[in-house]
């Protein structure tokens, strides 16, 4: 696997609490992705990050928030946890962004009650 | 806009057969196709791409695809299953354009089942 660590692995958590997950990459990729995976929708891309401070959103943004204050780290935050970001989420790197394939983490397990 | 279509939830199939699974896609321009494999409470894992050239591309673990560009299709396949090849797999497309940088759209996911 390429050198990246989610964490927490799971967590639980109630309605209206913040959330903040954590990807930490060894391999110095200046691109670094989060997404969600949930039944029948594959993957769907939150937020991403094309250098230090430089983040956009993707196709699934509302509710969540991004940081990246160092190459190896990309933080996303749920500013106040709901039911419908119960899911899988996935860090994922790139060497660029043409046709480098991505490489993900293993993920994180959250659930919203 | 671009899309990825996996029309099977599920392919059964006995090991030691032809395995296939299918992908569909709509995008402007030329397609970057990748397929991810992905194994219980593991993420995804490349198995391969295509950008340009050879129609054919091969990748991991014995696997290939062929890019049909007129059929809009990008089917993965490998000639012998094992049953270590059962796992949810997953075809992805963004079109060859910088403005596309980013956006790449994964397919629902097959499910593969190999029986011994």
């Amino acid at each position: 696997d390429a050198g990246i660590t989610q964490s927490p692995r799971h967590k639980v958590t109630e309605t209206g609490t913040p959330v903040t997950l954590r990807c930490h990459q060894t391999e110095n990729h200046r691109y670094m992705y989060w997404y969600r995976q949930d039944p029948g929708h594959g993957l769907r891309l939150i937020h991403y990050s094309y250098g230090v401070k430089d983040t956009d959103k993707g196709e699934v943004s509302d509710g969540y928030s991004v940081s990246r204050s160092k190459t190896e780290d990309f933080l996303l935050t749920l500013e106040s946890a709901t039911s419908s970001q119960t899911s899988v989420y996935f860090c994922a790197i790139s060497e660029s962004f043409g046709g480098s394939p991505l490489h993900f983490g293993n993920g994180t397990r959250l659930t919203v009650t | 806009a671009q899309s990825v279509a996996q029309p099977e939830d599920q392919v059964n199939v006995a090991e030691g057969n032809p395995l296939t699974v299918k992908c569909t896609y709509s995008v402007s321009g030329n397609p970057y196709l990748f397929w991810y494999v992905q194994y219980p409470n593991r993420g995804l894992q490349f198995l391969l791409k295509y950008i340009t050239g050879d129609n054919l591309v091969k990748g991991s673990y014995g696997f290939e695809a062929e890019f049909n560009k007129s059929q809009t299709s990008f089917h993965l396949k490998k000639p012998s299953a094992l049953v270590s090849d059962s796992a949810l797999y997953f075809c992805a497309v963004r079109a060859g354009t910088t403005d596309s940088w980013g956006k790449l759209q994964f397919g629902a996911g097959t499910q593969v089942v190999v029986t011994p």
